[in-house]
């Protein structure tokens, strides 16, 4: 079945330090791609998405790039800020199942003065 | 501003009592699903529905059950045969089943059991 695999955390930086969670998928149909954003108490947000072969998704300074051939998309920041701090979720939908969603398990991302 | 409104924000049940937790979305989506999450599990489906009048069961329906009688709106009832209900429950919904739309979320409900 379809499935997403994210890398585990925590991971903690420094303030400025470079980001990249890893992404990896396994689908039998034609998915689109996404990065959701989730802070304590609340829901998720998106933060970017990518629907083809070779499409970055960007927002925020955050950029992801869906790639076919390594069925990966691994989100990545330059520069890092103490507001980043947060649960990060990749998620993949498929067109022939109907419509749903598969979830990653989660990163936790700390950022640190 | 258009968007999802789970309530309430915080739940407290006694053990052996069914609760109802709301989503209301004035989007105008089609599809409509619930989530559980729990600590370092991520998001496991719990229902979902396409269309007003039809739902399908996710990968941990049991113990849960939802309706859909408007477009706008997707209750999840939780009941006395869920063995541990305490979680974060999150709503969600999305256009269709169209592969390239993204899911929008609701800021979720803690249910705690006491």
């Amino acid at each position: 079945g379809d499935s997403v695999t994210q890398m585990e955390g925590p991971v903690t930086l420094s303030e400025e330090a470079f980001l990249t969670i890893n992404c990896t998928y396994t689908a039998t149909g034609y998915p689109s791609l996404f990065w959701y954003v989730q802070y304590p108490g609340e829901g998720l947000q998106l933060l970017l998405k990518a629907t083809k072969a070779d499409d970055k998704g960007s927002n925020k300074g955050f950029e992801a790039t869906y790639r076919k051939e390594t069925t990966s998309f691994h989100l990545e920041k330059g520069s890092v800020q103490v507001s980043d701090s947060a649960v990060y979720f990749c998620a993949l939908r498929v067109t022939d199942s109907w419509g749903k969603f598969q979830f990653g398990a989660g990163t936790q991302v700390v950022v640190t003065p | 501003d258009g968007g999802i409104t789970q309530s309430p924000k915080y739940l407290f049940r006694k053990e052996g009592q069914n609760v109802t937790l709301s989503c209301e979305q004035n989007l105008n989506h089609d599809a409509m699903y619930w989530y559980r999450q729990d600590p370092g599990q991520g998001l496991r489906l719990i229902y979902y529905s396409q269309i007003v009048n039809d739902f399908q069961k996710g990968d941990i329906a049991e113990g849960y059950s939802v309706s859909r009688e408007k477009k706008e709106s997707f209750p999840l009832t939780v009941t006395s045969a869920q063995k541990n209900p305490t979680a974060f429950y999150l709503c969600a919904s999305s256009r269709g089943g169209q592969g390239d739309t993204e899911a929008f979320f609701g800021q979720g409900t803690r249910l705690t059991v006491v």
